[in-house]
């Protein structure tokens, strides 16, 4: 198995709702992030978990909150969203290896609408 | 100035032809590089990665690292309509920082 895969593909929810955004790989990386994209601009990064804990978190609002159950899933809790969280959420794994050739993997991403 | 700029394009080529992606880096300080391919509403793909300066070739695509310049490019031989993307520059400073910097992208029609 040699991909990210996201759940779900398509999101619409309303400012008051919360949802969840799930990632998982089975490729043994150590690391998963959190990107989120607009349209026309490059993936911005969110969030980093390396061996399941937070070692980056690039000033997101607390609105967003994400969580590392295992070693194998990440999920990105969503509470009270703008219309400008509207985006491609992204999420992203890579091995570390501690090499300097480290790549990541992108997953297909979540496409979400806030109305 | 942003770290890592890169033509946003569009560039549209005719089928067969040679592609030439480019971006330009600031600090110096970055030591691994990456092109990943975007299709529209998917995530990227990676496809290429150098970490020194010079060529590195896989089928159609060659990468292409000048250091000294702070200038990547990758080129694309016998473009296909199938190659109509969006293409990303990446780059990474050393071991342990896991940031991937990103270039704003390149949109590539091949018309057929």
């Amino acid at each position: 198995d040699t991909e990210v895969t996201q759940t779900p593909k398509h999101l619409v929810m309303g400012m008051t709702n919360k949802k969840s955004l799930k990632c998982e790989q089975h490729m043994g990386h150590r690391a998963m992030y959190w990107y989120k994209q607009k349209a026309k601009k490059p993936p911005e990064l969110m969030f980093v978990y390396s061996y399941e804990k937070l070692s980056i978190n690039e000033s997101v609002p607390s609105r967003f909150s994400p969580e590392c159950p295992n070693s194998s899933l990440l999920n990105l809790h969503l509470h009270a969203l703008q219309p400008e969280d509207s985006a491609l959420y992204l999420c992203a794994s890579s091995p570390l290896t501690g090499r300097l050739q480290e790549t990541q993997y992108f997953g297909p991403g979540t496409r979400l609408l806030v109305l | 100035q942003k770290e890592v700029e890169q033509d946003p394009g569009p560039l549209s080529v005719p089928e067969g032809a040679i592609v030439s992606l480019n971006c330009t880096y600031s600090n110096s300080a970055f030591q691994y590089f990456m092109w990943y391919r975007q299709y529209s509403r998917k995530g990227p793909e990676l496809l290429m990665y150098t970490y020194s300066s010079g060529n590195k070739e896989d089928g159609r695509f060659t990468a292409q690292v000048d250091k000294s310049s702070k200038y990547i490019s990758l080129f694309i031989r016998d473009s296909q309509p199938s190659d109509s993307a969006t293409y990303l520059c990446a780059m990474r400073l050393n071991i342990g920082n896991e940031k991937l910097t990103f270039g704003t992208g390149t949109r590539l029609t091949i018309i057929p």
